[in-house]
């Protein structure tokens, strides 16, 4: 498959509980972006890596979200005591141009539920 | 502040009834627009590209412009698969639109 590859698609996690949500970006695309998409809600902004320069944290909503990327290639985003206000769908998104953001491919998403 | 508005929230055409969907910004130094259409339960999809006042895309039924303030995405005689909700971005930023759901009716 060329596009991007998201896991789980579904994810059901108990209240306090850490997750680990997984991206698979385009091969070769340099940029790799996390949303979140609260059900009705627009596309909010979580952090964008390219390359290899520092990310850019600065729409992760608490310390309790993080995210790496390992070789410049996958992605994990991480949320650790989970609380229900994080229940949404996390997209993830890579595009092949670096600086700013350019066209992105989107994965199907991640939907985590947070009982 | 920057920003991106889109009208209306959501639109119901028949069949083959046309219509615009209007995505309008308040970006300094704007460098371009994306579209994209979303499904539901699925990631948004890239449509079109427009860099600068004047310019027009076109893809099937529709066809997208960009002026100084905002830009129109024409559909012209809408069947139902082109229900989706669609958003617009300003190039060079992390947000979206909150986008405008189209359902079009047989």
């Amino acid at each position: 498959g060329a596009g991007v590859s998201q896991s789980p698609s579904n994810k059901v996690t108990e209240k306090g509980k850490d997750v680990e949500l997984r991206c698979d970006p385009i091969s070769g695309h340099t940029a790799l972006y996390w949303y979140r998409q609260s059900l009705g809600q627009g596309l909010e902004f979580l952090i964008y890596f390219q390359g290899n320069s520092a990310p850019d944290k600065s729409g992760l909503p608490s310390d309790r979200f993080s995210a790496e990327r390992t070789g410049g290639s996958v992605s994990t985003l991480t949320i650790q005591r989970t609380q229900q206000e994080d229940s949404a769908v996390y997209l993830c998104a890579s595009s092949p141009s670096g600086g700013t953001p350019g066209e992105l491919f989107f994965g199907e998403g991640s939907r985590l539920t947070v009982l | 502040e920057d920003q991106v508005t889109q009208s209306p929230e959501a639109l119901r055409l028949q069949e083959g009834e046309s219509s615009s969907l209007n995505c309008s910004y308040t970006v300094s130094g704007l460098r371009g627009l994306f579209w994209y259409r979303q499904d539901p339960g699925k990631g948004p999809e890239f449509l079109f590209t427009l860099y600068s006042a004047g310019e027009e895309k076109e893809k099937e039924r529709l066809k997208a412009t960009l002026t100084k303030k905002e830009s129109f995405l024409h559909i012209t005689a809408p069947k139902p698969e082109d229900s989706a909700t669609y958003l617009c971005a300003p190039k060079g930023q992390f947000y979206f639109g909150t986008g405008t759901s189209l359902t079009v009716i047989p």
